[in-house]
């Protein structure tokens, strides 16, 4: 596909479990961005990569949270014992280039910690 | 830290006023864009603005960005059901990534 594309679209969880939430981001993008929205609120910035560089970790809430981009492509957000306060939309974005850039939102995942 | 604030948060209007949010910062922004969220998916940019004092249309939509690009507004004119969603501004420092507003909420009532 020509977007940003996020799996799963959906995912409940247990309390205490890990979840794995992936990121796809548009062919040749070389920035990529995660943010959490939790309900009826605005984005909150977890973490950004941009090309070779060491990622932007500075949003990241808590140890439990990480996040790996491999070749420069594919994401995947890591939530290690999750909480019910981590139930929220986590969306992902993908620019060409870092800095100000327009960027292109996946449709989120929505995780509900049980 | 650069901050984006926009104002109102909420704003519930009847089909056919016409209506303006804000964004506002102490901070000077290379280019500002605009998102709008519809519920169930992700932002989309609607605009973009890069110059101190301009005007952008997109139909009924009107962006200006302010003289000192440290502010910007959105007006609509004859709001639809349509224009229903999150709008969110965000600002582009220089080099680093956008700083996104916390957003205001609109619902268009037919």
């Amino acid at each position: 596909g020509a977007g940003v594309s996020q799996s799963p679209s959906n995912k409940v969880t247990e309390k205490g479990k890990d979840v794995e939430l992936r990121c796809d981001p548009i062919s040749g993008h070389t920035a990529l961005y995660w943010y959490r929205q939790s309900l009826g609120q605005g984005l909150e910035f977890l973490i950004y990569f941009q090309g070779n560089s060491a990622p932007d970790k500075s949003g990241l809430p808590s140890d439990r949270f990480s996040a790996e981009r491999t070749g420069g492509s594919v994401s995947t957000l890591t939530i290690q014992r999750t909480q019910q306060e981590d139930s929220a939309v986590y969306l992902c974005a993908s620019s060409l280039g870092g800095g100000g850039e327009t960027q292109y939102f996946g449709p989120g995942t929505r995780l509900l910690v049980l | 830290t650069q901050l984006l604030e926009q104002s109102p948060q909420f704003l519930s209007i009847q089909e056919g006023e016409n209506l303006t949010v804000y964004c506002n910062s102490s901070s000077v922004f290379s280019s500002l864009q605009w998102y709008r969220q519809e519920p169930g998916e992700g932002p989309v940019l609607l605009v973009t603005v890069v110059t101190g004092g301009e005007v952008k249309k997109l139909k009924r939509l009107t962006f200006q960005f302010g003289d000192a690009r440290k502010d910007s507004s959105l007006h609509i004119t004859a709001a639809q059901p349509g224009d229903t969603g999150l709008y969110l501004c965000a600002g582009a420092p220089g080099n680093t990534p956008l700083v996104f507003g916390k957003g205001t909420r609109l619902s268009v009532i037919a």
